[in-house]
């Protein structure tokens, strides 16, 4: 079982829907991430916080997607609405803070299908 | 700009053979490089990383991985395949400066053959 927590781990819903997915980091570190991983692909980074501040939203398609991280711990990413396209498994990782020798710690991810 | 090029998307090999996952990357600071192991439906797994010192690093499960300046490559290897190997593996890079952007390959699926 991944130290990082998300829940659910299988979400399906029609399109025009509302979608949240939840991120629960290891504790303590400050720097987590939610990655898109379409099927075959590699993670394509959606937003990177440094506790609770976006220090990376440049792909995160902000007319649909949103996603905080209030108090420096847990995050919420939403989609709304939802659309074909975004059937994907959504991952949280989280690592200690700057400095890029930190590997990342990733959860099992949210498995979203959209009919 | 930085980006991970891994070099065939399905690779087999039998049971007990060498693996060899290749990964090419450019970045222009000195990288950090990683390789990541992934099992249906689930996260992604820390296999080894490389950020500074010898050039040679060990992993879990018995894979290492050779950073090659000269060549702009970090393969992934391992003498023996074992069937628990069957899994996705992504190189990433991260930039050495700044805040931590993190560049994934496409993936390689290892497939073993009994």
């Amino acid at each position: 079982e991944a130290e990082v927590a998300q829940s659910p781990r299988y979400k399906i819903t029609e399109k025009s829907q509302a979608v949240a997915f939840w991120c629960d980091p290891i504790s303590g570190h400050a720097t987590l991430y939610w990655y898109r991983q379409i099927l075959g692909q590699g993670p394509e980074l959606l937003v990177q916080f440094q506790d609770e501040s976006v220090v990376d939203d440049s792909q995160l398609p902000k007319d649909r997607f949103s996603a905080e991280r209030l108090k420096g711990v847990d995050s919420t990413l939403k989609i709304q609405p939802a659309e074909l396209g975004d059937s994907a498994m959504y991952l949280c990782a989280s690592s200690p803070g700057l400095g890029s020798n930190q590997p990342q710690h990733f959860g099992d991810g949210t498995r979203l299908s959209i009919l | 700009a930085q980006s991970v090029t891994q070099l065939g998307s399905h690779v087999s090999v039998s049971e007990g053979a060498l693996v060899l996952l290749r990964c090419n990357y450019s970045s222009s600071v000195p990288p950090y490089l990683f390789w990541y192991v992934q099992y249906p439906n689930q996260g992604l797994q820390l296999l080894l990383k490389y950020t500074t010192g010898a050039t040679l690093v060990k992993g879990i499960n018995g894979f290492e991985a050779e950073f090659k300046k000269s060549e702009t490559s970090f393969h992934l290897t391992k003498p023996s395949a074992h069937m628990s190997d069957a899994a996705e593996y992504f190189c990433a890079v991260i930039n050495s400066g700044g805040y931590q952007k993190v560049t994934f390959g496409t993936g390689t699926k290892l497939q073993v053959i009994p």
